[in-house]
């Protein structure tokens, strides 16, 4: 069964901090991933994508992702948080034109 | 840049009424899918539409909800009747379709549903 698993459900950092948001999948086939930001009561803003190739993505507001086929993994990071980053994180894993599967999200918190 | 619109924004409605969500997707977009979102959850698949066809309804409650792609364009979501359960964030996404290699979807700023 396809599923993405967020192990931590809230972090704290602080302003300046550098920044891991951790993502486990279970995916049949080769997996697209993405990580997705959200805002409170907006949608979802892509941050990155993983399709192939060079494993390590660059997105957008300076956030990157590490594909690691053998740990199943794919991970945020951002080497200086901001205190507009606080938001909630989603991971999700899909294939060509299929729906995506969400993890069930990371709250940040940024703190001074 | 072109953006994926829904509307209401909100809506606040009583159990046992009918409520209406609407989205279009990005002009172009052949696929279209509704999630739900419940309160601290990831969204989830509600229907997937391929042009005007449905491709995936298998979680769609069909004893009372229902969506429609008409002409492959825009799509209505419907609820009726409404069930307290069914408050939740519903969002619509769009992409470009199959043959394309590619799986991006955009979001639009979603429907808050509150049902009293």
């Amino acid at each position: 069964a396809q599923s993405v698993t967020q192990p931590d459900i809230h972090i704290t950092v602080s302003e300046g901090a550098s920044l891991e948001l951790r993502c486990n999948y279970s995916y049949g086939a080769t997996p697209y991933l993405f990580w997705y930001v959200q805002s409170p009561g907006q949608g979802l803003q892509l941050l990155l994508k993983y399709f192939s190739g060079d494993t390590l993505v660059q997105g957008i507001k300076g956030f990157e992702a590490e594909f690691k086929r053998s740990q199943s993994s794919f991970n945020l990071r951002k080497p200086s948080v901001h205190w507009s980053d606080a938001a909630e994180y989603f991971c999700a894993v899909g294939a060509e034109n299929t729906p995506l599967v969400f993890g069930k999200g990371t709250r940040l918190s940024v703190i001074a | 840049e072109a953006e994926v619109a829904q509307s209401p924004r909100y809506k606040i409605t009583e159990k046992s009424q009918a409520v209406a969500f609407w989205c279009d997707p990005i002009s172009g977009h052949a696929t279209l899918y509704w999630y739900r979102q419940i309160l601290g959850q990831g969204p989830e698949l509600l229907v997937q539409f391929q042009d005007e066809s449905v491709v995936d309804d298998s979680q769609l409650p069909k004893d009372r909800f229902s969506a429609e792609r008409l002409k492959g364009v825009d799509s209505t979501l419907k609820i009726q009747p409404a069930e307290l359960g069914d408050s939740a964030m519903y969002l619509c996404a769009s992409s470009l379709g199959p043959s394309t290699g590619l799986n991006e979807q955009f979001f639009g700023p979603g429907t808050r549903l509150t049902v009293l």
